[in-house]
């Protein structure tokens, strides 16, 4: 176990709907990154918090948000889902933003939208 | 745009046997590389890492290998076990950046 902790472990929603997914970093870790696992996929990097920061982002539209907050923790917001949104969203720390420094992973949220 | 490829999706191996895994980048300016180890409804684990300026890395049971005149990363798992049945990534971080980016992966399948 890595002490990256995500919730919920998985959701359903509707298409158009909005949806929050929460992370809770390594002790001591102070950047999270968000990726999306889409089935049979590797994961694709959404975006970086560093220090309450968005510290970079990768090719997502800007209905994918987040949040991260002074304990570290932070939280991805999806709004307008759509039916590809479908895919496992994995968070993970690091003690820093710039590689290299290992970034453990969470479980995962399974997110499925209909 | 950017990739981290993988040569063969799916590996079978013989319980005890060494396996080999490979991956092909294509970003000549990545400086890190990892390879992570994904079992079944769970997030990704680290197994090794290795920077640019080596060619070869050992840890417990694996090898990393390094080809930057190729572009191509190898994992080699001695005497494998069916614990090591899982989904493995390679991942590339280009210098200076703060992003990992994932292959597709491999499946390898250990045969008792």
């Amino acid at each position: 176990e890595t002490g990256v902790t995500q919730s919920p472990t998985h959701l359903i929603k509707t298409r158009g709907q909005q949806v929050t997914l929460r992370c809770s970093s390594q002790s001591g870790h102070n950047t999270v990154s968000w990726y999306q696992q889409a089935l049979g996929q590797g994961p694709q990097f959404i975006f970086q918090y560093y220090r309450e920061e968005e510290n970079g982002r990768g090719n997502f539209p800007p209905r994918f948000s987040g949040l991260q907050f002074p304990n570290y923790s932070s939280e991805l917001n999806v709004n307008a889902l759509e039916l590809d949104d479908s895919a496992l969203y994995l968070c993970a720390s690091s003690l820093a933003a710039v590689p290299p420094s290992e970034q453990y992973f969470g479980p995962g949220t399974r997110l499925t939208v209909t | 745009g950017e990739s981290v490829g993988l040569h063969l999706p799916t590996l079978s191996v013989q319980e005890g046997d060494n396996s080999i895994i490979n991956c092909a980048y294509s970003n000549s300016a990545s400086d890190y590389f990892i390879w992570y180890k994904q079992e079944s409804g769970k997030g990704p684990q680290f197994i090794i890492d290795i920077r640019s300026n080596m060619d070869k890395r050992q840890g417990q049971r694996v090898t990393v290998l390094l080809n930057k005149t190729v572009k191509h990363l190898s994992l080699q798992i001695a005497a494998t076990q069916p614990g090591d049945s899982a989904v493995y990534f390679c991942a590339e971080t280009p210098s200076g950046t703060y992003k990992y980016i994932f292959g597709t992966g491999t499946r390898l399948k250990v045969l008792a």
